[in-house]
This record gives structure tokens, C-alpha cells and sequence, in this order.
């Protein structure tokens, strides 16, 4: 069981805008920036978003971030199929003194 | 260009131990935190282990507390995890990745492609 809860799939076809949901707690994402990682299996995991709602260079402003609370949330605007990965939310825990990940949300582009 | 280059990976049996290594190039090793993450297959991310620039801040996830060891040499850009009393449960790639800071700060900025540890009889 993961500290920061994620839906398990999401599904979106070319051109339309998909979120990601991302819930945690005040130890964590109530307190801490939230960053965003997409994974194709087989591939190194790539950091989408940092610090809530920044992109690092090269990722594409068709990713965004934002933050409220204790949630986080991931949007993908103009879906292409190349997106088609698993989205995962990330975190520090002040509790547990260390990163938390969310369980993943598998991402179909249909 | 950030490399990361994980190896050591293999089959175990419970008990066991075994070290995995992660050679880094493209940037100033010394100057940033390292970690260990790793992914049961077909399951999501887990954090294993950091530690700081200089050695001097660690931190273990509890699943491994007291049977693995994170260390790096900075002069030879490498970062280790000594695996120690490995279990069933230890199964997973393990990912070699890059901190933003010196300190544990995150995000993880560049990870490796992954090296496979099968803990089985």
C-alpha cells in the first residue's frame, strides 16, 4: 500500500487533456513540494514536474502540476500516444524521514 | 550528457547478499545526493536509500533498516548499496538516481536503467 494514493489507470484519446490525481497528508504533501515522474517500462523513470509546478528543461509545457493542500494533480493537455506510460507522484514524509511514491497511474492513449 | 550506470544485479538466494555498484558521468558527482529506488515487477516505485553529497546524511526506507548499506567513493563516481540478509520480498529492479541538491532535497532529477536482483532458492 502506497502513502500518496493514485487511480490505477486513466485513458484519453489524441488531442484531448487528461489529469492525474495525487492525494497525501500533512506530513507530506500537506508540508512538502510534490514532483512527477512518467515511466515507460523498460526505460529510466523521467521527471515530468518539480517543485509542484515546474518543468525541466526539454519536457514539453503540454505537462503541468499544480498543488492544493494535500493533493497534487498532473495534466496532459493535447494527448499524443507517445504519452501512452505510467505517471507517478512523488514526495517527501516528514514521518517516515524520507521519500514517498504514489501506487502509479497507467496511462492508455486509446 | 547524465549517465547513470547500474550493475551487480542477478540471482540470489534468500540469506544472501550482494552488492549492486552505479557508475555516474556527465556531471559533478561530489556535488549531489544520490539514491537507490526500486520497482517489484508489474509494481509501483520504491524509495530504498539516500545519502547526502558527503556521506554524512543517510537515510534507509524501514523495509531494509539494519540489512542494507548505501555508500559512494566521490572519487571514483561511484555510489554503492551493500545488500545484506536479502529476502523474497527484496525482488525488484533497483535504480541508480541522481538528487537535485547536495542534501537529501529530491526531486530525483536522472535515474539509471535499472539492474535486476532476483532473491529466490
Amino acid at each position: 500500500q502506497s502513502v500518496l494514493t493514485q487511480p490505477p489507470s486513466a485513458s484519453g484519446t489524441p488531442g484531448q487533456r487528461v489529469t492525474f490525481s495525487c492525494s497525501g497528508s500533512s506530513s507530506n504533501i500537506g508540508y512538502n513540494t510534490v514532483n512527477w515522474y512518467q515511466h515507460l517500462p523498460g526505460t529510466a523513470p523521467k521527471l515530468l514536474v518539480y517543485s509542484n509546478t515546474q518543468r525541466p528543461s526539454g519536457v514539453p509545457d503540454r505537462f503541468s502540476g499544480s498543488k492544493s493542500g494535500t493533493s497534487a494533480s498532473l495534466a496532459i493537455s493535447g494527448l499524443q500516444f507517445e504519452d501512452e506510460a505510467e505517471y507517478y507522484c512523488a514526495t517527501w514524509d516528514d514521518s517516515l524521514n524520507g521519500p514517498v511514491f504514489g501506487g502509479g497511474t497507467k496511462l492508455t492513449v486509446l | 550528457e547524465v549517465q547513470l550506470v547500474e550493475s551487480g544485479g542477478g540471482l540470489v538466494q534468500p540469506g544472501r547478499s550482494l552488492r549492486l555498484s552505479c557508475t555516474a558521468s556527465g556531471f559533478n558527482f561530489a556535488d549531489y545526493a544520490m539514491h537507490w529506488v526500486r520497482q517489484v515487477p508489474g509494481k509501483g516505485l520504491e524509495w530504498v536509500s539516500g545519502l547526502s553529497s558527503d556521506s554524512v546524511t543517510i537515510h534507509y526506507a524501514d523495509s531494509v533498516k539494519g540489512r542494507f548499506a548505501i555508500s559512494r567513493d566521490n572519487a571514483k563516481n561511484s555510489l554503492y548499496l551493500q545488500m545484506n540478509s536479502l529476502r523474497a520480498e527484496d525482488t525488484a529492479f533497483y535504480y541508480c538516481v541522481k538528487d537535485r541538491g547536495a542534501g537529501l532535497v529530491l526531486p530525483f532529477d536522472y535515474w539509471g536503467q535499472g539492474t535486476l536482483v532476483t532473491v529466490s532458492s
